[in-house]
């Protein structure tokens, strides 16, 4: 089956310092692959995304890294702010034109001021 | 843009009471999703639309929940009859167009059942 799990349930960092949020997948299948994050008492909302034909792709302050080998995927969070306390999840997209996400449970990321 | 709006916000009722969740997605989004968050399992997506046509209900718990979408700017949730165990959080969410990774997420709506 799919599954998408995350290393640590949460994660405390020192105000600007850089973050890494870790994820591993078992679908090797998987071509498609989303971050969101969630403000307490919020929505998910979009971060970044990325396809299995790239390796890294970079937004602003944050970088997905895909390592299509060992089924791994990171965002890190550079410069991290109190802004960035949320739950990360690692969101896998179903295959085909289907427009399914499949949330992993979710890392809290804890800003420390 | 307003966003997708949910409501209501927060809804106390009790066991056995019919519950209706309504959504407005984004203008211009073809794609509607409906989604549960519990602290036990998560995100779960229930069912969503594509042009308004349900696409994959897959995920609805059971006959006691049913989705609509009339229409391109409105579609509902109904629990009948509502149980403690469908407390959770239900979200709607929209896109541009099926297939996309990014989806925006309403508020939510807060369901507690007695």
């Amino acid at each position: 089956g799919e599954s998408v799990g995350l290393h640590l349930p949460t994660l405390s960092v020192q105000e600007g310092d850089n973050s890494i949020i870790n994820c591993a997948y078992s679908n090797s299948a998987s071509d498609y692959f989303i971050w969101y994050k969630q403000e307490s008492g919020k929505g998910p909302q979009f971060i970044i995304d990325i396809r299995s034909n790239m390796d890294k792709r970079q937004g602003q302050r944050v970088t997905v890294l895909l390592n299509k080998t060992v089924k791994h995927l990171s965002l890190q969070i550079a410069a991290t702010q109190p802004g960035d306390s949320a739950v990360y999840f690692c969101v896998y997209h179903g295959s085909g034109n289907t427009g399914k996400l499949i949330f992993g449970q979710g890392t809290t990321l804890q800003v420390k001021p | 843009d307003a966003g997708v709006i949910q409501s209501p916000r927060h809804e106390v009722t009790e066991m056995g009471q019919e519950v209706t969740l309504r959504c407005k997605p984004i203008s211009g989004h073809n794609s509607l999703f409906w989604y549960r968050q519990t602290m036990m399992r998560g995100l779960e997506l229930l069912i969503y639309f594509n042009n308004n046509v349900p696409i994959d209900d897959s995920g609805m718990p059971e006959d006691r929940f049913s989705a609509k979408m009339p229409n391109a700017s409105f579609s509902t949730l109904k629990i009948q009859p509502s149980e403690p165990r469908d407390s959770a959080v239900y979200f709607c969410a929209s896109s541009l167009r099926q297939g996309t990774g990014e989806l925006f997420f309403g508020e939510g709506s807060r369901l507690t059942v007695l």
